[in-house]
């Protein structure tokens, strides 16, 4: 039973550049949340989403923006990409989008920006 | 405003020993507690999930607790292995109407020595 993935492993973009990260839950969940990683500390709350609408947002600028599809997979769109967007980005899904349901971290997207 | 802090921020200690790690938090409205193993370049593993009316929860050789009046919660680990060696998380879930936020600690980072 395949856990959460997510794709690319890996990403070099430039100042300026948009990226996009993708993410497949695990197979029944229908909530998918994103978070920022910077080397050294704790992830940051990006977005959360369920049933296709987003349910939380964390303190991100506008540039970030995210979508759920039909089949409950989620990407996540970064545009005018800054040098402090580097990070590991991280997706997890669970069976419900709120309260005490387990989340399950994929292992992240390294996005470097030069 | 929504802080989760962890400490000690690092701490080193030889195989065999027990330890204690600390999260305070002023999140609110309070919804769970939730305690993460993250590996190097992995994505976080979750431990234990407490709600408001949990103070203690058991997996394996991990043991979280939680005070709700206080606003403070810990994770006592029993005979270290060499392979706790991780960063450990403490992450606050607030959720409300049909919202929710998730907000990280920065993790302590625990080093088994042989």
């Amino acid at each position: 039973d395949a856990g959460v993935t997510q794709s690319p492993t890996h990403l070099i973009k430039t100042r300026g550049q948009h990226v996009t990260l993708r993410c497949s839950p695990i197979s029944g969940h229908k909530s998918v949340s994103w978070y920022q990683q910077v080397l050294g500390q704790g992830p940051q709350f990006i977005f959360q989403y369920y049933e296709k609408e987003e349910r939380g947002r964390g303190n991100f600028p506008d540039r970030f923006s995210a979508r759920q599809f039909p089949n409950y997979s989620s990407e996540l769109n970064v545009n005018a990409l800054l040098l402090g967007d580097s990070a590991l980005y991280l997706c997890a899904s669970s069976l419900e989008g709120l309260g005490s349901y387990e989340q399950y971290f994929g292992p992240g997207t390294r996005l470097t920006v030069t | 405003k929504n802080q989760v802090e962890q400490s000690p921020q690092s701490l080193i200690i030889l195989e065999g020993k027990n330890c204690t790690l600390q999260c305070n938090y002023t999140v609110s409205p309070f919804s769970n507690l939730r305690w993460y193993k993250q590996d190097t370049g992995r994505g976080p593993v979750s431990l234990t999930i407490m709600t408001f009316s949990e103070n203690t929860k058991s997996n394996g050789r991990y043991t979280a607790t939680l005070d709700a009046d206080t606003k403070q919660s810990s994770l006592h680990i029993t005979a270290s292995q060499l392979s706790d060696s991780a960063s450990y998380i403490c992450v606050v879930s607030s959720s409300y109407s049909s919202a929710s936020k998730i907000i990280f600690g920065s993790g302590t980072r625990l080093s088994i020595r042989p």
